[in-house]
């Protein structure tokens, strides 16, 4: 079983629509969580992270924890063309060690 | 603004010579890993190191090697490069777990050919 695991898409939303990205991961124990954008090309950058259950909204952005069922997700509120991108869920868990996943392939048409 | 720099975006050599990536962060972070990246497998880890002269093993450290001689540089060194080596490589670092603020940060990555 992989510690991190996406659907790696391609996802499809029109242009003003929520994007939904979901998450799971292996360990029960993990604590922080981290949603990271790539674009085609370029390396992962950080837009989100989440440590207590619950929502955690950043703009555009609400990334939800439920540690109970072991899953993490983002939205992304009125997609934009630029919101194309790979999304990566990381997890580090309780050996501290940093998992990602394969990603989420995301495109917005305009 | 935390800064994660490597020596070259595109890197091309012929198998069996040895290459060198370099990776240089100025946050005073702990911790550097380098991944490599291929469509459909996404990011595994090399190696990673938390402290000066320190490393450890990642989850496909075969054919590789690294030396972390100072804080803030990190090296993975091909010792004899090989065709599927090919790859994109990305140098991240962050600060010690329990810290707070634990992401990794990331280079933009070194994209190697092998011939």
């Amino acid at each position: 079983q992989k510690e991190v695991e996406q659907n790696s898409g391609p996802l499809s939303v029109p242009e003003g629509a929520i994007a939904s990205l979901n998450c799971t991961y292996s360990d029960r124990g993990s604590q922080s969580f981290f949603w990271y954008r790539q674009y085609s090309g370029k390396s992962p950058e950080l837009i989100m992270f989440i440590y207590s259950n619950g929502d955690k909204e950043d703009g555009r952005f609400t990334a939800q924890l439920n540690k109970a069922s072991q899953y993490v997700s983002l939205l992304i509120r009125d997609s934009q063309p630029s919101d194309s991108a790979t999304y990566l869920c990381a997890v580090m868990n309780t050996g501290n060690q940093f998992y990602f996943g394969t990603g989420t392939s995301l495109t917005v048409i305009p | 603004d935390v800064k994660v720099t490597q020596s070259s975006r595109y890197l091309v050599k012929r198998t069996g010579e040895k290459v060198f990536l370099e990776c240089v962060q100025d946050m005073d972070h702990e911790n550097m890993f380098w991944y490599r990246q291929d469509p459909g497998l996404g990011l595994r880890l090399i190696y990673f190191s938390y402290d000066v002269k320190m490393k450890e093993k990642g989850d496909i450290p075969e054919g590789y090697s690294v030396s972390r001689e100072k804080k803030e540089r990190f090296s993975l060194i091909l010792e004899s490069a090989s065709t599927n080596q090919t790859s994109m490589y990305l140098c991240a670092s962050s600060s010690p777990a329990g810290t707070v603020y634990n992401e990794q940060f990331f280079g933009p990555g070194t994209r190697l050919t092998v011939l």
